[in-house]
């Protein structure tokens, strides 16, 4: 049983496109996040939800519109996608929302713009 | 500050040999210092954390040291194996209590020759 898992593994789309990428936990965690790894292996978040409620947004474009149903899902849609939109984002999730826990990641999306 | 510098970048071993990758961070307030190993195209994987309260942990080949004074942790591996090549993250906590991220290191990538 996979603890994170997100969905689709690939997604390739061209510039201008709008597109989602789903997140799931089964692990009974509070916090879920979303990160970004771009082509040099830079890991950022992105947003950080607890509960539902939205904790940390890090300045990222409006284009980007996290949403969380419950505390199993945190869903990441992208309007309006750009080439340096083009990078493998992670979800994860940990027990509490202060980040002494650890966090355990899904298997990431890469999203790749033509 | 929400800085955390890594190195070295990259880092040759033998097998056998043992490896040592430094980080150093910024915010004095940080108290949580994970390090994710992540291999090529999977998830980072946590491998080993530590909490301000200790100085050191280990846990078999993998041990982790953190000099707060100095703002400074490292990870040991001892006994390389080719199967310990990846890239290798260090993280720290920062911000405030229930607001708390992981700001992460750019990485060091391991290869352990046979």
């Amino acid at each position: 049983d996979t603890a994170v898992s997100q969905t689709p593994k690939y997604l390739v789309t061209q510039m201008g496109n709008d597109k989602s990428i789903k997140c799931e936990q089964n692990l009974g965690h509070d916090t879920m996040y979303w990160y970004k790894q771009d082509s040099k292996k830079f890991l950022k978040i992105m947003f950080s939800y607890n509960n539902k409620e939205l904790i940390i947004n890090e300045t990222v474009p409006n284009r980007f519109s996290p949403k969380s149903p419950d505390k199993a899902h945190l869903n990441l849609h992208i309007n309006s996608l750009e080439l340096g939109d083009s990078a493998v984002y992670f979800c994860a999730s940990s027990q509490h929302r202060d980040s002494n826990q650890p966090q355990h990641f899904g298997d990431g999306t890469r999203l790749s713009i033509l | 500050g929400e800085n955390v510098e890594q190195h070295p970048s990259t880092l040759s071993v033998q097998e056998g040999d043992s490896a040592v990758i430094k980080c150093t961070y910024s915010d004095s307030a940080s108290n949580y210092f994970p390090w994710y190993k992540q291999e090529l195209g999977k998830r980072p994987q946590l491998i080993i954390d530590i909490r301000s309260n200790v100085g050191e942990k280990k846990d078999q080949r993998i041990a982790v040291t953190l000099n707060k004074t100095a703002k400074h942790f490292s990870l040991h591996i001892t006994e390389t194996q080719p199967e310990d090549s990846a890239v290798y993250f260090c993280a720290a906590s920062i911000g405030n209590t229930g607001f708390q991220k992981l700001v992460f290191g750019t990485g060091t990538r391991l290869l352990v020759s046979p």
